[in-house]
């Protein structure tokens, strides 16, 4: 009973291609996010989602759309890949608004782009 | 643009106590410090956080200094299962608008 669920674990394919990665939480949570982790191990935020409605865009390129059908999903969309787009990439939710509320984060999806 | 910085390395032995540091000298007052580790090809995973008191729980404790310019996570009895990288980040709050600001963390490795 996986809180944070990425799929898949392991991507790889040719540039100019388009992928999608898949995320799903079973906490309950109403805040989700995408975040990249590049080789030199930074974690950068990309995208955060609040009940389905994006809160946070961090000058992500437009070939990157998010996409949240409910609030336990939170997909993303990646068109014409690029070299530089392989990176890990960690789905994470929280319950979001006031408080304080930790981050669970998924296991993460390595995608390299050849 | 991290708030916050850390050694870059640090040791421990098997059942001493690690004490990682970190620096915030410009955190804000409504600005929560946090911790996570990232065990290798693993998710990071919440250990603890804290605004202006020290915190405990099952995996750590938090201590705070009085100016808030600087914290220290202390892992009470350091198994090799610890052995990751940790990181301390500043959190601040916009109403929904939640940002982490990441470091690269410590690396902590902990010895037979």
């Amino acid at each position: 009973d996986t809180a944070v669920s990425q799929t898949p674990k392991y991507l790889v394919t040719q540039m100019g291609n388009d992928k999608s990665i898949k995320c799903e939480q079973n906490l309950g949570h109403d805040t989700m996010y995408w975040y990249k982790q590049d080789s030199k191990k930074f974690l950068k935020i990309m995208f955060s989602y609040n009940n389905k409605e994006l809160i946070i865009n961090e000058t992500v390129p437009n070939r990157f759309s998010p996409k949240s059908p409910d609030k336990a999903h939170l997909n993303l969309h990646i068109n014409s890949l690029e070299l530089g787009d392989s990176a890990v990439y960690f789905c994470a939710s929280s319950q979001g608004g006031q408080g304080d509320s930790p981050l669970h984060f998924g296991n993460g999806t390595r995608l390299t782009v050849t | 643009d991290a708030k916050t910085t850390q050694p870059p390395s640090m040791d421990c032995a098997e059942g001493r106590a690690a004490n990682l540091p970190c620096n915030h000298s410009t955190i804000s007052g409504n600005e929560y410090v946090y911790w996570y580790r990232q065990i290798h090809s693993q998710g990071p995973q919440y250990i603890i956080h804290g605004l202006k008191n020290n915190e405990t729980n099952e995996m750590a404790s938090l201590i705070i200094t009085e100016d808030r310019k600087s914290s220290t996570l202390i892992l009470p009895h350091a198994t090799l299962r610890d052995t990751a990288v940790y990181y301390c980040i500043a959190l601040f709050y916009a109403g929904n608008n939640r940002k982490l600001i990441w470091g690269l963390g410590t690396s902590l490795a902990v010895n037979p």
